[in-house]
C-alpha cells in the first residue's frame, strides 16, 4: 500500500523551540513538496525537491525554516526558532515527474498539525 | 501574489443537483491542472486533472472544463452526493504545483 508517511501527526511546542517534521515519500517518486495549509493562503507551497535537489524554497521564511532530503526516503522540514504564527498543518506530497510530464499528480501525506504556544 | 484563485470560499448544494466549483489562474505557462478533494484531518486526495491541450475531461460524476483564453477552469459534479461534502482545491502545474485557497462544498439532503 504505497503512501506518503508524515511524522509526527501532531506537535505542540513552546515558542522558541526547534521543530522537525519528517516525510517518507512514496518509493520511486522523484519529486517531494512541502505545503502549509492556512485559512488565508490555502495550500501554500514552501519548498520542493527533484531527485533530492532543492528546486525552489522561495515560499519559506529563510531565517527560520529549512528543508532537506538526506536521502531518497526522507525529507525534513525544520523550524528554528518556532513562533506562534507558524501554527498550521504542514503537508508533504510526492510525485513522479518525467520529461513528458506524465504522472503529474502529487500524493499527499496526512499532515503534521503544529501548534506553537 | 496568488497565481491560482478560488474566489468562492464556500458552496452549498442540494443532493442530486449539480455542483460547480470555479478556479482562475494568471500564469499562461501552466500546462496541467488538477482538482483535489480534502476531508478534515486528512491530506488532499487527487480527483481529476486536465492537460492544457484539452478543454474537457470527464470521469464518472466529475467533469473538469478548461477555458484557456479566460484562464478559467471549473469542476462539475453531477449528481452531487452528501459524501462529496469536502474542501476542493484546484491546482496548476508548471513544474511546481500551485494550489488555490479552496472551496468548501456542502451537499445537503
Amino acid at each position: 500500500d504505497a503512501r506518503v508517511t508524515q511524522t509526527p501527526r501532531h506537535k505542540v511546542t513552546e515558542m522558541g523551540q526547534e521543530v522537525t517534521m519528517r516525510c517518507q515519500p512514496i518509493l520511486g517518486h522523484n519529486t517531494v513538496f512541502w505545503y502549509r495549509q492556512t485559512m488565508m493562503q490555502g495550500l501554500e507551497l514552501l519548498a520542493y525537491f527533484r531527485n533530492r535537489a532543492p528546486l525552489d524554497d522561495s515560499g519559506m521564511p529563510k531565517d527560520r525554516f529549512s528543508a532537506e532530503m538526506p536521502d531518497a526516503t526522507l525529507a525534513t522540514l525544520k523550524i528554528q526558532p518556532s513562533e506562534p504564527r507558524d501554527s498550521a498543518v504542514y503537508f508533504c506530497a510526492s510525485g513522479l515527474a518525467g520529461w513528458d510530464r506524465v504522472n503529474t499528480e502529487a500524493f499527499f501525506g496526512q499532515g503534521t498539525r503544529l501548534t506553537v504556544v | 501574489d496568488q497565481q491560482v484563485k478560488q474566489n468562492s470560499p464556500s458552496l452549498s448544494v442540494q443532493e442530486g443537483r449539480i455542483s460547480i466549483l470555479n478556479c482562475d489562474y494568471t500564469n499562461s505557462m501552466f500546462d496541467y491542472f488538477l482538482w483535489y478533494k480534502k476531508y478534515p484531518a486528512e491530506g488532499p486526495t487527487f480527483l481529476i486533472s486536465i492537460s492544457s491541450i484539452k478543454d474537457k475531461n470527464e470521469d464518472g460524476r466529475f467533469t473538469v472544463f478548461l477555458n484557456k483564453s479566460a484562464k478559467h477552469l471549473s469542476l462539475h459534479i453531477v449528481p452531487s452526493q452528501p459524501g462529496d461534502s469536502a474542501v476542493y482545491f484546484c491546482a496548476a502545474k508548471a513544474d511546481k504545483l500551485i494550489f488555490g485557497t479552496g472551496t468548501r462544498l456542502q451537499v445537503f439532503p
